[in-house]
């Protein structure tokens, strides 16, 4: 099982501040299996980015993925008051055992 | 407009079964994948099970095996999770999801989400 760790835990920033959110993979996985998303209290996640840097429909562009082999980042350029929420990165490289990882919380500081 | 909607929920004693669906509107249903992924409440995203446009391909998550069953009806445009042999490991909000830019596989991208329906499995 590939297994997908998400730094930092929590972040703590202010509205107008840069974000950076990492996910290391525990092996190489190919950057088009590779998705990030939102999840806001009470809501279904939200995809933003898929094959680890398309944006996806509707999703404004100070987001944005990078990343490849075991090292994945969403950025998240300036931070907007309705960012505040959990991420989620994603991979579907092995297809018998689909992984997330454990969120990152995004609080205002 | 792509909408989910999930429905069958609820308490079940351990043990016990249940059946959940998902109805589909706004879309070829039977060009897509679709998963089931489930939430404990408070936690994080775990997959559960998915199945492609045919319903001839599916995996599960190891935790579910031999326990679950996944399955689609194309032409009610519905998706269903049976669950036996239910343990308290499976309270969680279960969501259905679409699979997109997959050619129908049921591994990819999750582009459409229900709201979730919550099973709790308790004595």
């Amino acid at each position: 099982e590939i297994v997908l760790t998400q730094s930092p835990g929590t972040l703590s920033l202010s509205p107008g501040e840069r974000a950076t959110l990492s996910c290391r993979a525990s092996q190489g996985i190919s950057s088009n299996y590779l998705a990030w998303y939102q999840q806001k209290p009470g809501q279904a996640p939200r995809l933003l980015i898929y094959g680890s840097s398309n944006r996806a429909t509707g999703v404004p562009d100070r987001f944005s993925g990078s990343g490849s082999g075991t090292d994945f980042t969403l950025t998240i350029s300036r931070l907007e008051p309705e960012d505040f929420a959990v991420y989620y990165c994603h991979q579907y490289f092995s297809s018998s055992r689909i992984t997330f990882g454990q969120g990152t919380r995004l609080d205002i500081k | 407009e792509v909408q989910l909607v999930e429905s069958g929920g609820g308490v079940v004693r351990p043990g016990g079964s249940l059946r959940l669906s998902c109805g589909a509107s706004g879309f070829t249903f039977d060009d897509y994948g679709m998963n089931w992924v489930r939430q404990v409440p408070g936690k994080g995203l775990e997959w559960v099970s998915g199945v492609d446009w045919r319903g001839s391909s599916a995996g599960y998550v190891d935790s579910v095996k031999g326990r679950f069953t996944i399955s689609r009806d194309n032409a009610k445009n519905s998706l269903y999770l049976q669950m036996n042999s239910l343990r308290a490991e499976d309270t969680a909000l279960y969501y259905c999801a679409r699979v997109g830019g997959a050619g129908g596989l049921y591994y990819g991208r999750y582009d459409f989400w229900g709201h979730g329906i919550l099973v709790t499995v308790s004595a």
